[in-house]
């Protein structure tokens, strides 16, 4: 059964860090991995999407890893701003082809001005 | 604005009472989910509809019954609730199944739920 951890749960930082979002995953048999924002009281934004076949994807100053054989991701935001303030979701899409996405707990950051 | 609307954006109902919650998305997609956000657990699928067909149910209590009368409509009724059923419920479509890019889910903003 597929888990998905995400490491620190919440994070505070001053404005302008660089900083690593941690997300594993205990199958490595995945068809993508996708990392989502949620700001409080919203639905999910879609940042990034890794195919399994691929190592890194990019947005502006997001950029997310995926290393499938040790069962992890990150995802580096650079130069943070207190509007980056908001909770992060990783999920991975299994192999069988149902769009079954399993979500970690989520990593909630505070970017400080 | 996603092209993801839900209605509405926050419920209150007794254990006795029947509601209905409902999607609709603007995007043409063909895939519709319905998932349960609650405090402390991570959001977990309940349904997948692919051209108005359920394809998963992801056992979820009887008491929660979906419905996806087209390709963008979904709804999710609910009846003789628990107040442990008391979570967010959010609603996500995408072009399809299938893998590559089109699968990437696109969220409502979710129905705040309450159960006294």
């Amino acid at each position: 059964k597929q888990e998905v951890t995400q490491i620190p749960a919440a994070l505070s930082v001053p404005e302008g860090e660089n900083l690593v979002l941690n997300c594993s995953f205990t199958d490595s048999a995945i068809y993508n991995l996708q990392w989502f924002r949620q700001d409080p009281g919203k639905g999910l934004t879609s940042l990034l999407l890794i195919q399994s076949s691929q190592r890194e994807q990019t947005s502006g100053r997001l950029n997310a890893s995926l290393d499938k054989s040790s069962g992890r991701s990150t995802l580096y935001i650079a130069a943070s701003q207190p509007g980056d303030s908001a909770t992060y979701l990783c999920a991975v899409h299994g192999s069988s082809n149902t769009g079954k996405l399993i979500f970690g707990q989520g990593t909630t950051l505070q970017v400080k001005p | 604005e996603t092209g993801v609307t839900q209605t509405p954006r926050h419920l209150v109902m007794g254990m006795t009472n029947k509601k209905s919650l409902k999607c609709e998305q603007h995007l043409g997609h063909n895939a519709m989910y319905w998932y349960k956000q609650s405090a402390k657990k991570p959001l977990e699928l309940m349904f997948v509809y692919s051209l108005e067909e359920r394809v998963e149910n992801n056992s979820v209590p009887s008491r929660f019954s979906p419905e996806c009368p087209n390709s963008s409509h979904l709804f999710l009724h609910l009846h003789t609730l628990q107040p442990e059923d008391s979570a967010l419920y959010l609603c996500a479509s995408s072009q399809d199944l299938g893998g590559l890019t089109k699968n990437i889910q696109y969220f409502g903003a979710g129905t705040r739920l309450s159960v006294l």
